[in-house]
């Protein structure tokens, strides 16, 4: 069946580093691909989403490509920040919404 | 706008009782969805529902069923309760204008399960 795997965390950065979070998945057909972003204490927001090949998806300086020759939707940030501090979770839908493990992000200053 | 709100957010019961647990979307948003949240299995689907109708189901056993309301309100319950099902629900809502998939989820923040 259709499955997201993630790079596995805790990843520790300090501030202004590059952020790179690997996402990939597997489905039949052409799934949506989403970014959702769990802040301590608060509820799964989307972060960002891309719906066909090629696409890019972007919200608060976070970029992904939807890449279907790789099966990718890596996520990237130029320069991270404390209050990026949170945890990632990429996430496809085809059929029903699939979710990746999560990635747990500590920005130092 | 007020955003997805879920009851209770907390909940405390014991093997072999059954819960409800309770999901307002976002006014005007017609699909509600539900997820498991644990540390073990992550963030898994159990089902979707669409002008009171279920869309899909995910892989989970027949205790877990919901429904959906003529406004949307949708409720999920969960019969013989096992040490197992302690989780956080968390209930999404989305438009649905778009098509399934394309449209973006809200979530609520969960309502907290706790079986003994």
């Amino acid at each position: 069946g259709d499955s997201v795997t993630q790079m596995e965390g805790p990843v520790t950065l300090s501030e202004e580093a590059f952020l790179t979070i690997n996402c990939t998945y597997t489905a039949t057909g052409y799934p949506s691909l989403f970014w959702y972003v769990q802040y301590p204490g608060e509820g799964l927001q989307l972060l960002l989403k891309a719906t066909k090949a090629d696409d890019k998806g972007s919200n608060k300086g976070f970029e992904a490509t939807y890449r279907k020759e790789t099966t990718s939707f890596h996520l990237e940030k130029g320069s991270v920040q404390v209050s990026d501090s949170a945890v990632y979770f990429c996430a496809l839908y085809n059929n029903d919404m699939r979710f990746g493990a999560g990635t747990r992000l500590t920005v130092k200053p | 706008k007020a955003g997805v709100t879920q009851t209770p957010r907390y909940l405390i019961k014991t093997r072999g009782q059954q819960v409800t647990l309770s999901c307002s979307p976002i006014s005007g948003h017609r699909s509600v969805s539900w997820y498991q949240q644990t540390p073990g299995q992550g963030l898994q689907f159990l089902f979707e529902y669409f002008s009171e109708t279920q869309r899909n189901k995910g892989n989970f056993p027949g205790r877990f069923s919901g429904r959906q309301f003529s406004n949307s309100r949708s409720e999920m319950n969960v019969s013989t309760l096992e040490l197992g099902d302690s989780a956080l629900y968390l209930c999404a809502s989305s438009s649905f204008l778009g098509g399934a998939g394309t449209d973006t989820q809200y979530f609520g923040p969960g309502t907290r399960l706790t079986v003994l």
